[in-house]
């Protein structure tokens, strides 16, 4: 069964730190992963997909397959990266979420 | 391009109604693509919708049902509504195929409550 798994529900860091979204997946084939980001009172968009293999807005994630992981990174956060991030599978289904993480940079 | 457009925004019904929502696709775009987001979860599969045919389907009970119109707009409709059935529904489109990005574009979504 397809599988996504974010730890963290909430993330809090402060301006300038860096910046970790956890993703765990589990799927016994070679998936397809996003990112999906929703910003306050927006739809929810696509911020990156792992065979694109290029940074948006600062943002890079790699996808870990000994560790089945495909976790966001940041090196340095800004406010306007508050939202709630997605993580997402494709494979047997259009995509599987997990239950998302929301990130709060505080100035 | 006013990208993934759904109706209506909100709706409230009582248990036992049926309810029909909408979703035209992005300009280009010829799949659509359904899902339910609980609060607090994220969104998830119920059905796709490809050459007016569900191609695919989500753990969902057959209560929920589909269409999709020659202009590739489509519709959800959920008969005899639990209180469970309260969420919000995300319409996705994308063009799908060999040589297609295969990127789903999301709606902003139609919130139903049941009372």
């Amino acid at each position: 069964a397809q599988r996504v798994t974010q730890p963290e529900k909430l993330l809090s860091v402060f301006k300038g730190a860096p910046v970790e979204l956890k993703c765990n997946y589990s799927y016994s084939g070679s998936p397809e992963l996003f990112w999906y980001v929703q910003y306050s009172r927006q739809r929810l968009q696509l911020l990156l997909r792992h065979i694109s293999r290029e940074s948006i807005k600062g943002f890079t994630a790699d996808l870990n397959k000994g560790e089945t992981s495909f976790h966001l990174k940041k090196p340095f956060a800004q406010e306007e990266d508050s939202a709630m991030y997605y993580c997402a599978l494709r494979a047997d289904t259009p995509l599987v979420f997990g239950k998302g993480t929301r990130l709060s940079v505080i100035a | 391009d006013a990208g993934v457009t759904q109706s209506p925004t909100h709706l409230i019904k009582t248990r036992g109604q049926q309810v029909t929502l909408r979703c035209s696709p992005k300009s280009g775009h010829d799949t659509v693509s359904w899902y339910q987001q609980a609060l607090g979860q994220g969104p998830q599969f119920i059905f796709q919708y490809y050459e007016e045919e569900e191609r695919q389907r989500g753990n969902f009970p057959d209560r929920f049902s589909g269409h999709q119109f020659p202009n590739y707009s489509s519709e959800l409709n959920v008969n005899a509504l639990l209180l469970g059935d309260s969420a919000l529904y995300l319409c996705a489109s994308s063009l799908e195929g060999v040589g297609a990005k295969n990127i789903q574009y999301f709606g902003a979504g139609t919130r139903l409550s049941v009372l």
